[in-house]
């Protein structure tokens, strides 16, 4: 089984919809983040979070909201979805020591906004 | 800001060819620098690292060397394999311990 799971991983909404993208992992690290990726423009950190009570704003927040229910789960939210986040999104998780920069990947949700 | 810059693909080669892909960062301090790789239908995972200045990274046949006076840490591979296509980002960690990652290139290697 994948050490990082994200759901869904496709889905199609239309402008104006709510929708939440849910990561697990059962890799037991402290740390979780969420990224979106577009053609040409790499990896954008939109939140992270360094264990259950603490949450932070990446560099692309702007309308999106997170929640870190459980050590192993992190949710993304987008409250009211617009077209220009039409994207490929990542949750990826590291461990809070000396190896942080190693960070692990789930396999990525593809979220279309029409 | 801290920033990472790689060169613009795709790229394609012929199997067994020698493949260079340049990257360039902007950062304060010394960062560690990164490679990692996301194969079709994939996430990234991370491929090599080089923590301090002339260190050489290399795994799966790849290198990398942090040159700190040319602020570069080009990878490398002297016989790419079809395998091996996908898209390689260069990244760097920066004092806050969290990663910049550049734009990616994607390498096609054709049979």
């Amino acid at each position: 089984d994948a050490d990082v799971t994200q759901t869904p991983r496709n889905r199609i909404t239309k402008t104006g919809k709510r929708i939440m993208l849910e990561c697990s992992q059962t890799k037991g690290h402290d740390r979780m983040y969420w990224y979106r990726q577009d053609p040409g423009l790499g990896l954008r950190l939109i939140y992270y979070s360094f264990d259950v009570k603490d949450i932070n704003k990446g560099e692309i927040s702007d309308g999106y909201s997170v929640s870190r229910q459980a050590q192993a789960k992190f949710s993304l939210s987008l409250e009211s979805a617009i077209p220009n986040q039409t994207a490929l999104y990542f949750c990826a998780t590291s461990t809070s020591g000396t190896a942080s920069y190693e960070q692990y990947f789930g396999p990525g949700t593809r979220l279309t906004v029409t | 800001g801290d920033s990472v810059t790689q060169m613009e693909g795709p790229v394609t080669l012929s199997e067994e060819a020698f493949l260079t892909i340049n990257c360039t960062y902007t950062a304060t301090g010394y960062p560690s620098l990164f490679w990692y790789v996301q194969y079709p239908g994939e996430g990234l995972q991370l491929l090599l690292k080089a923590t301090k200045a002339d260190d050489k990274g290399s795994n799966k046949g790849f290198e990398a060397t942090y040159r700190k006076e040319t602020t570069s840490f080009h990878l490398e591979k002297g016989s790419v394999q079809v395998s091996d296509s996908a898209v390689y980002f260069c990244a760097l960690r920066n004092a806050g311990n969290m990663l910049t990652f550049g734009g990616g290139t994607r390498l096609m290697v054709k049979p």
